[in-house]
């Protein structure tokens, strides 16, 4: 078992709306990475959280924004959603950022944007 | 730039026959890591293997045996004797020497295995 968790499983958003995800590291955990894995598609990289500083983003828009807390939490939020918003998120932790060691993964949350 | 290719969108066999899922891969990097990851229905990624790119050897792990080849940048995972249970879409991925761990995923490969 992972011990990584998320919340909510699935969320339904109108476009143009923000929504906010979070999800729950391992214990002792550090580093945070969210993906987004499209319909069919494999994950892309969001971005990576390390001790409440963003540590690395991919090709994701500044409306694509994550926080991260002491108590091995974080959030992803996502401004003016638009209908390609809908997806996969997935988060993923591990101990260090620098250590490409096997990344644990939550289950997901599906967001459906209409 | 990174890059992961499998050719294979979709794979078809019959419970007991072994089955190869190919992976392909760029980097410029001279160092780098090597995934699979399997992620059934329910959604959540499993970790599989891990190899670095100075690790030649194949390895196997009960049903399951990785064939690397750094000559051709390919990175192989077979199933022996598949089961129902291998049902499910395999990830390879790559995380390059400077990139932390930020993953670079191929499309994937939809296995299905019919009793």
């Amino acid at each position: 078992e992972t011990g990584v968790t998320q919340s909510p499983t699935h969320l339904i958003k109108t476009r143009g709306q923000q929504v906010t995800l979070r999800c729950s590291s391992q214990s002792g955990h550090n580093t945070v990475s969210w993906y987004q894995q499209a319909l069919g598609q494999g994950p892309q990289f969001i971005f990576q959280y390390y001790r409440e500083e963003e540590n690395g983003r991919g090709n994701f828009p500044p409306r694509f924004s994550g926080l991260q807390f002491p108590n091995y939490s974080s959030e992803l939020n996502v401004n003016a959603l638009e209908l390609d918003d809908s997806a996969l998120y997935l988060c993923a932790s591990n101990d260090e950022p620098g250590q490409p060691y096997e990344q644990y993964f939550g289950p997901g949350t599906r967001l459906t944007v209409t | 730039a990174q890059k992961v290719t499998q050719a294979q969108t979709e794979i078809s066999v019959v419970e007991k026959e072994d089955v190869t899922l190919d992976c392909v891969y760029e980097t410029r990097d001279t160092t780098y890591y090597l995934f699979w990851y399997k992620q059934p229905p329910s959604g959540e990624l499993v970790f599989l293997i891990r190899r670095n790119s100075f690790d030649e050897q194949n390895e196997i792990s009960g049903r399951y045996s990785w064939n690397f080849q750094k000559s051709t940048s390919s990175f192989n995972f077979t199933i022996t004797a598949s089961q129902v249970v291998d049902s499910a879409v395999y990830f390879c991925a790559l995380s390059g020497n400077n990139a932390g761990n930020m993953l670079t995923f191929g499309g994937g490969t939809r296995l299905m295995v019919k009793p």
